[in-house]
C-alpha cells in the first residue's frame, strides 16, 4: 500500500524557517517525481514545488521561488520541503504527493495526509 | 503563466447530471486531471489524461475535452458526491503545474 506522511509542520515566526518531511512507503521511491501542493484554511489547492526522481531538476510557483527549497533523500525514502523568509501567505496544509509514472503523465497519483503549517508573527 | 478557470459552485439533486468545466486560458494545453476533495480529508484522483478513469472510481465520472474547455460529469448524482472538484494541468513539458480555483458540488 502507498503511503506518504508527512511532519515537520507547526507554527512559525514571520520571516523564520521550518522544514517539512514526508516519508514514503509501498512503493519504489527512487523512480517518481514528487511534488508538494499546499492550501490555505478554506482556500483552493495550490502546486508548490516539483522535483525530479533522482534530484536534479526542480521547478518553484512564483509564489515560492527563492525562498523554498524541494530535496529527496532516496536511501531514506524521504522528501523535504525546506522553507526560508515565512509570510503569513505561506500558511496552509501541506501535501506530500506523487506523481503518475509514465511520459507526459503530469498528474498526481497519491496524496498525503498533509501537515499544517501556520505563520504567525 | 498559465490559468484554469473552474466555476465556484455547482447544484444538482440526486440522481441528475453534473457538469463541471475547467476552462484553459490557452492552447494547447497538456492533460487535465481531476481530483475530489470531501471535508477535512486529502484529495483523491478522480480522471487523468482528460478522460482516463483510474480503477475504483466509480462509472459514473466521467471526463470529458472540447479544445479550451474540459468537463468533469457526473451522471446519476449520489448524495456521497457533495466535496470540492479541482481540475489540474501542467505547462512547459510538466515543470510547471497549476489547479483551478476549484468548484464546490452541492447535492440539494
Amino acid at each position: 500500500e502507498v503511503q506518504l506522511v508527512e511532519s515537520g509542520g507547526g507554527l512559525a515566526q514571520r520571516g523564520g524557517s521550518l522544514r517539512l518531511s514526508c516519508t514514503a512507503s509501498g512503493f519504489t521511491f527512487n523512480i517518481y517525481w514528487m511534488h508538494w501542493v499546499r492550501q490555505a484554511p478554506g482556500k483552493g489547492l495550490v502546486w508548490v514545488a516539483r522535483i525530479h526522481k533522482d534530484g536534479p531538476y526542480t521547478s518553484y510557483a512564483d509564489s515560492v521561488r527563492g525562498r523554498f527549497t524541494i530535496s529527496r533523500d532516496n536511501a531514506k525514502n524521504t522528501l523535504h520541503l525546506q522553507m526560508n523568509s515565512l509570510r503569513d501567505e505561506d500558511s496552509a496544509v501541506y501535501y506530500c504527493v506523487r506523481e503518475y509514472d509514465g511520459a507526459g503523465n503530469w498528474g498526481i497519483d497519491y496524496w498525503g495526509q498533509g501537515t499544517l503549517v501556520t505563520v504567525s508573527s | 503563466s498559465y490559468e484554469l478557470t473552474q466555476p465556484p459552485s455547482v447544484s444538482v439533486s440526486p440522481g441528475q447530471t453534473a457538469r463541471i468545466t475547467c476552462s484553459a486560458d490557452a492552447l494547447p494545453h497538456q492533460s487535465i486531471y481531476w481530483y475530489q476533495q470531501k471535508a477535512g480529508q486529502a484529495p483523491v484522483v478522480m480522471i487523468y489524461k482528460d478522460t482516463e478513469r483510474p480503477s475504483g472510481i466509480p462509472e459514473r465520472f466521467s471526463g470529458s475535452n472540447s479544445g479550451t474547455t474540459v468537463t468533469l460529469t457526473i451522471s446519476g448524482v449520489q448524495a456521497e458526491d457533495e466535496a470540492d472538484y479541482y481540475c489540474q494541468s501542467s505547462f512547459n513539458s510538466g515543470i510547471y503545474w497549476v489547479f483551478g480555483g476549484g468548484t464546490k458540488l452541492t447535492v440539494l
